[in-house]
């Protein structure tokens, strides 16, 4: 069965400009979550979606947004790109949202210039 | 709020060693959920293991094992008869039983094993 998918797998932007990546989760999957990983300030949880509403944030400024379709598939935005912005970002899905842990995809590199 | 710390940056040990990565957190509630996640140069991070609070056994899977001890917010993983294969870094979480499908992750430890 296919695992998490995102695309596209690096990405090249400038500051200043918006970048939307996506997530395909597992079949089946209704929860997906987005973390960002520098090496600055490691793993950090943006936000998560279930039955396409976000149900937790985590503490990003407002140019990180995301939504999830009924297919459950998830994209996030980041908008007036900023070079910290520069990261892996890793997408997550699971069955529901109790707790019995993630599937990731193997991520979207960002790189700001 | 919830804390995850990884002291050991990174470990170096030759193949055939056993080492162990340690994992301490920090939570107010009862009810929470520690992972172990690996995260090899590709950049996925592979699932390793899930225990909740209530479930102090360790737990034993092939060369893996994992010690959770409640007394002392910990939640070790040592890794018998180190292999190559191994080298990657490894990651704590700490998932509390409100916050839904949220992990606060641990800096991770970088693991190498040399031949």
């Amino acid at each position: 069965k296919a695992g998490v998918t995102q695309t596209p797998r690096y990405l090249i932007k400038t500051r200043g400009q918006q970048v939307t990546l996506s997530c395909s989760p597992i079949s089946g999957h209704r929860s997906v979550s987005w973390y960002q990983q520098t090496p600055g300030q490691g793993l950090q949880f943006l936000f998560e979606y279930f039955s396409e509403t976000q149900r937790n944030k985590g503490n990003f400024p407002g140019r990180f947004s995301g939504r999830q379709f009924s297919n459950s598939r998830s994209e996030m935005n980041v908008s007036t790109l900023e070079l910290g912005d520069s990261a892996l970002y890793l997408c997550a899905s699971s069955w529901d949202r109790s707790n019995y842990g993630y599937t990731f995809g193997s991520g979207t590199r960002l790189t700001v210039v | 709020a919830q804390k995850v710390t990884q002291a050991q940056t990174e470990i170096s040990v030759v193949e055939k060693e056993d080492v162990t990565l340690d994992c301490v957190y920090e939570t107010r509630d009862t009810t929470y959920y520690l992972f172990w996640y690996k995260q090899p140069p590709s950049g996925e991070l592979v699932f390793l293991i899930r225990r909740n609070s209530f479930d102090e056994q360790n737990e034993i899977s092939g060369r893996y094992s994992w010690n959770f001890q409640k007394s002392t917010s910990s939640f070790n993983f040592t890794i018998t008869a180190s292999q190559v294969v191994d080298s990657a870094v490894y990651f704590c979480a700490l998932s509390e039983g409100n916050a839904g499908n949220m992990l606060t992750f641990g800096g991770g430890t970088r693991l190498m094993v040399k031949p």
